[in-house]
């Protein structure tokens, strides 16, 4: 199966300073690629994702970008803020018409961005 | 914004108990999923549901865990015979098809269940 790896675990940045995170995956069908933003006690939420025909992603100030080749893609956030503060998922999986339907996460990074 | 809600929010049982966990999906939504999150640890997979049946499991879901969908709107998972180690944040999810064949489209998960086996 599927085998997401992320790191760092834990992120501490000061307020205005970019922050990266790295997945790398090992699974070479993979092909969909979303990030998640969970808050203490609360349900993940999408905060951005990327599919395998794209090599980069932007939303205002985040974006993802995907390495194909290398198998690994990564969050940036820019401008940080506290209310950015979160654990962080990564995860990955495979076309729709495969039928293996399972998102696989990383281990996840807790972000704290300091005022 | 529609959102998957779950019931109840915290559930406390028995080891040995069986519980149910209550969803319910996006209402144009046709996958279901449930995924779980032990404290402080990364989200796990589960199972995926579409069309009426389970569509894939993960090592997790053995014979102690089912799925149904009873109604036109609720997803539940059943837990026939409870371990403290099944103590965990229990997320329901739905995601509506794809655009074309093979493209995927996002998860939603709602709040949780928070399980606490004692």
């Amino acid at each position: 199966g599927e085998n997401v790896e992320q790191h760092p675990s834990t992120l501490s940045v000061q307020e205005g300073d970019s922050a990266v995170i790295k997945c790398t995956y090992s699974d070479s069908a993979s092909n969909y690629f979303p990030w998640y933003k969970q808050e203490l006690g609360k349900r993940p939420q999408l905060i951005i994702d990327i599919r395998s025909n794209v090599g980069e992603k932007k939303d205002q100030r985040i974006a993802v970008t995907l390495n194909k080749t290398a198998k690994h893609f990564s969050l940036h956030i820019t401008e940080t803020q506290p209310e950015d503060s979160a654990v962080y998922f990564c995860a990955a999986t495979f076309p729709m018409d495969t039928g293996r339907r399972a998102l696989t996460f990383g281990s996840g990074t807790r972000l704290q961005v300091q005022p | 914004e529609p959102e998957v809600t779950q019931t109840p929010s915290h559930q406390v049982t028995q080891m040995g108990q069986e519980v149910i966990l209550r969803c319910v999906p996006i209402s144009n939504h046709l996958y279901f999923y449930w995924y779980r999150q032990i404290l402080g640890q990364k989200v796990e997979f589960l199972v995926s549901f579409y069309n009426n049946e389970i569509s894939e499991k993960s090592e997790i879901f053995d014979d102690q865990f089912s799925v149904e969908r009873p109604d036109g709107s609720n997803f539940t998972l059943k837990i026939r015979s409870t371990k403290l180690e099944d103590s965990a944040m229990y997320f329901c999810a739905s995601s509506a098809l794809g655009f074309r064949t093979g493209e995927n489209s996002p998860l939603h998960f709602g709040n949780g269940t928070r399980l606490t086996v004692t």
